[in-house]
C-alpha cells in the first residue's frame, strides 16, 4: 500500500515552453501532497504544500506563477513549469502522506522528476 | 531557524555494522524520519521516531533523544545494496525538513 506514481520520469524541453508533472497516489486519498526539488548529490527542498480543494502554500523564495500548483481531486496534483528555462532544470519529486493509515507522519515519495531544459 | 547535521559520507566494508548520526535544531518538533535514496531514485521510507528510544526494523534501527536534538540509523549486517543516500528528516507540522544525506559506501 501507499504508493504514489508520478508521471513523466524524464523530459527534455525547449527554453520558453511550459512543462506538467503528475502526482498521484494510488491506493490511498491523499489531501495533502508536497513538492521537492532537488540537485545532483544535494537535499530535498521543499517547494509547496498542494492542497486539495485550495490553494498550495508556497515555501519561501519559491515563485508562484513560475510553478503553478493543481490539486484538484484527492489523488493528484500536478505542477506546471511555466516558461522554463535551463536554470529550472532539476530534479523534481513529489510525496505524499497517508493520513488515513496505521503510520502517521510518514510521507510517500513518487520516483521523481527529471527536467532538462534546452 | 531550523537545522539537521549529519555526516557528509560513510565508508564500511560488508556485514558490518554502520550508525549515521543526525543533530538537529528546529521549534515545532514532531518525529525524526530517515529516508534511504539510490541515485536518481525515489527516496524510501526507513524509519520514524516520535518519542525517545530506539525503533528496530529488520537490519535497520532508529534512535532519538528529544532531550539531545539527536539521533542515528544504525544498519547491521551491510550488504553492497546499501550503497545509497541516507536523509534525516524532521516533521515539523505536516512538513518534512531534510538533512544534507549523507553517503553510505559499502566496500566488499
Amino acid at each position: 500500500g501507499a504508493v504514489v506514481s508520478q508521471h513523466p520520469s524524464w523530459v527534455i524541453c525547449k527554453s520558453g515552453t511550459s512543462v506538467k508533472i503528475e502526482c498521484r497516489s494510488l491506493d490511498f486519498q491523499a489531501t495533502t501532497m508536497f513538492w521537492y526539488r532537488q540537485f545532483p548529490k544535494q537535499s530535498l527542498m521543499l517547494m509547496a504544500t498542494s492542497n486539495e480543494g485550495s490553494k498550495a502554500t508556497y515555501e519561501q523564495g519559491v515563485e508562484k506563477d513560475k510553478f503553478l500548483i493543481n490539486h484538484a481531486s484527492l489523488t493528484l496534483s500536478t505542477l506546471t513549469v511555466t516558461s522554463a528555462h535551463p536554470e529550472d532544470s532539476s530534479f523534481y519529486i513529489c510525496s505524499a502522506e497517508n493520513r488515513g493509515g496505521i503510520a502517521k507522519n510518514i510521507q510517500y515519495f513518487g520516483a521523481g522528476t527529471r527536467l532538462s531544459v534546452l | 531557524g531550523q537545522s539537521l547535521e549529519q555526516p557528509s559520507e560513510v565508508t564500511a566494508v560488508e556485514g558490518a555494522i554502520v550508525q549515521i548520526n543526525c543533530t538537529y535544531q528546529t521549534s515545532g518538533f514532531y518525529g525524526l524520519s530517515w529516508y534511504q535514496q539510490h541515485d536518481g531514485g525515489a527516496p524510501t521510507f526507513l524509519s520514524y521516531n516520535a518519542l525517545d528510544g530506539l525503533e528496530e526494523t529488520g537490519r535497520f534501527s532508529s534512535f532519538l533523544s528529544r532531550s539531545d536534538s539527536y539521533g542515528y540509523l544504525l544498519l547491521q549486517e551491510l550488504q553492497m545494496k546499501d550503497s545509497a543516500s541516507y536523509f534525516c528528516a524532521v516533521t515539523r507540522g505536516n512538513k518534512l525538513v531534510f538533512g544534507a544525506g549523507t553517503i553510505l559506501r559499502v566496500k566488499s
